[in-house]
């Protein structure tokens, strides 16, 4: 079973709100991924979570917040974005980070995010 | 040098004919190189992928071309169909990193 699960599946807030998103893997992958999404465009990485530790964080906006409660879930929490963060956020998981032979990351349905 | 080249943007084929996306890199410290396939609304799923060490890998209709020497890859769709209808993604990546650099896509459209 090669799924990663994320929900909600759509999400519209304001500006003010906070909200979070979740994902799961049932894999035992130990290595967790966000990633945002813009139309017509490739998915552009934003954190990396390994052993639930965060080890990446590429220079995201800190109204961006990644929770790794534990090893199956990943948590993005949300607060105070801007109109231009609406997009497709996913989740990836793959079994290790950085080992040669375990690099394939699999990716969640994502989370379509409105702000208005 | 981080750069995947990815061509052509969009592609529109017939039904049952072959639908051929490229891609070319430049840092020779990539070892793996996937393909993913992307519908609307959905996440990217991962077709097919291949490391440098081979020339070809084929799975159903779907097959990956790799020239090592002139550091390029193509996904090569077979029977094209219009399910096929999608964005691909090809994507290269180095053992010891962390970060899949991604081409910047192609639109594919099967035309029944």
């Amino acid at each position: 079973d090669t799924e990663v699960t994320q929900t909600p599946k759509h999400l519209v807030m304001g500006m003010t709100n906070k909200k979070s998103l979740k994902c799961e893997q049932h894999m035992g992958h130990r290595a967790m991924y966000w990633y945002k999404q813009k139309a017509k465009k490739p998915p552009e990485l934003m954190f990396v979570y390994s052993y639930e530790k965060l080890s990446i964080n590429e220079s995201v906006p800190s109204r961006f917040s990644p929770e790794c409660p534990n090893s199956s879930l990943l948590n993005l929490h949300l607060h105070a974005l801007q109109p231009e963060d609406s997009a497709l956020y996913l989740c990836a998981s793959s079994q290790e980070l950085s080992s040669a032979d375990t690099d394939t990351q699999y990716f969640g349905p994502g989370t379509r995010l409105t702000v208005l | 040098q981080q750069q995947v080249k990815q061509s052509p943007q969009s592609l529109i084929v017939q039904k049952g004919g072959i639908s051929i996306i490229n891609c070319a890199y430049e840092n020779t410290a990539f070892d793996y190189f996937p393909w993913y396939q992307q519908f609307p609304g959905k996440g990217p799923a991962l077709l097919i992928a291949i490391r440098p060490d081979v020339s070809e890998k084929k799975e159903g209709r779907f097959t990956i071309s790799f020239n090592k020497s002139a550091k390029q890859f193509s996904l090569h769709i077979m029977d094209s169909q219009p399910g096929d209808s999608a964005t691909y993604f090809c994507a290269a990546f180095t053992s010891g990193t962390y970060k899949y650099i991604f081409g910047t896509g192609t639109r594919l459209k099967v035309l029944a």
